[in-house]
């Protein structure tokens, strides 16, 4: 079993509609969570970090963590076209070595106009 | 500024060169990443350097071999690659290792690395 399960999609949304993506982890341990946005042939951008149960608000972006079932998600209202790329989960099991990211297997979005 | 720099954008290299990648950033991190990313799959963690020192190698091949050396900056040296090392090689910087931080890691653009 993966660390991180995430849907691949594609999730085709046509523009103004909710996105709602979701991923699922294993270990209970895990306490901060993150989802970034990747753009092609571009570097992953931070779009939420989250630590613990509940919800966080960003403009149109909201992130969702639940711990008790594992699961976090990223709600993003009023889709843009412009909103179209691949989304991330990533979990931060960070040591004193450094922070280790886990990821998802990303879900590609394409908003159409 | 919150930028991780990185060149070159694209290198192509046959399976006897050496080349190296170069990352750099300017936010006073003391912790910076070395990622690889196969298409559409998400970055692996390769490399993290802690305050100028190697603190996490994740079992990868002696041909790739990091070096940081100061702060601010994180090379990559490539000797004897193979065609499936080609990918996108991904720099991330974060502030204080071993902390949680809402600033977490900053991705640089990545170098777009062939190897014939």
């Amino acid at each position: 079993q993966k660390e991180v399960e995430q849907d691949p999609g594609p999730l085709s949304v046509p523009e103004g509609a909710i996105v709602s993506l979701n991923c699922t982890y294993s270990n209970s341990a895990f306490q901060y969570f993150m989802w970034y946005r990747q753009y092609s042939r571009k570097g992953p951008e931070l779009l939420m970090y989250t630590y613990s149960s509940g919800n966080k608000e960003d403009g149109r972006f909201t992130a969702q963590v639940d711990k008790s079932s594992k699961y976090i998600s990223l709600f993003i209202r009023d889709s843009q076209p412009s909103d179209s790329a691949t989304y991330l989960c990533a979990i931060d099991s960070y040591k004193a070595a450094g922070n280790k990211l886990t990821f998802g297997g990303g879900t590609r979005v394409l908003v159409k106009p | 500024d919150t930028e991780v720099t990185q060149t070159p954008k694209h290198l192509v290299m046959g399976m006897t060169n050496k080349k190296s990648l170069k990352c750099e950033q300017h936010m006073g991190h003391r912790a910076m990443y070395w990622y690889k990313q196969k298409a559409k799959k998400p970055p692996e963690l390769m490399f993290v350097y802690s305050y100028e020192k190697l603190s996490i190698n994740e079992s990868v091949p002696s041909r790739f071999s990091p070096e940081c050396p100061n702060s601010s900056l994180l090379n990559l040296h490539l000797h004897a690659l193979q065609p499936e090392d080609s990918a996108l090689y991904l720099c991330a910087s974060s502030p204080t290792p071993g902390t949680p931080s809402t600033d977490t890691q900053y991705f640089g653009p990545g170098t777009r690395l062939t190897v014939l």
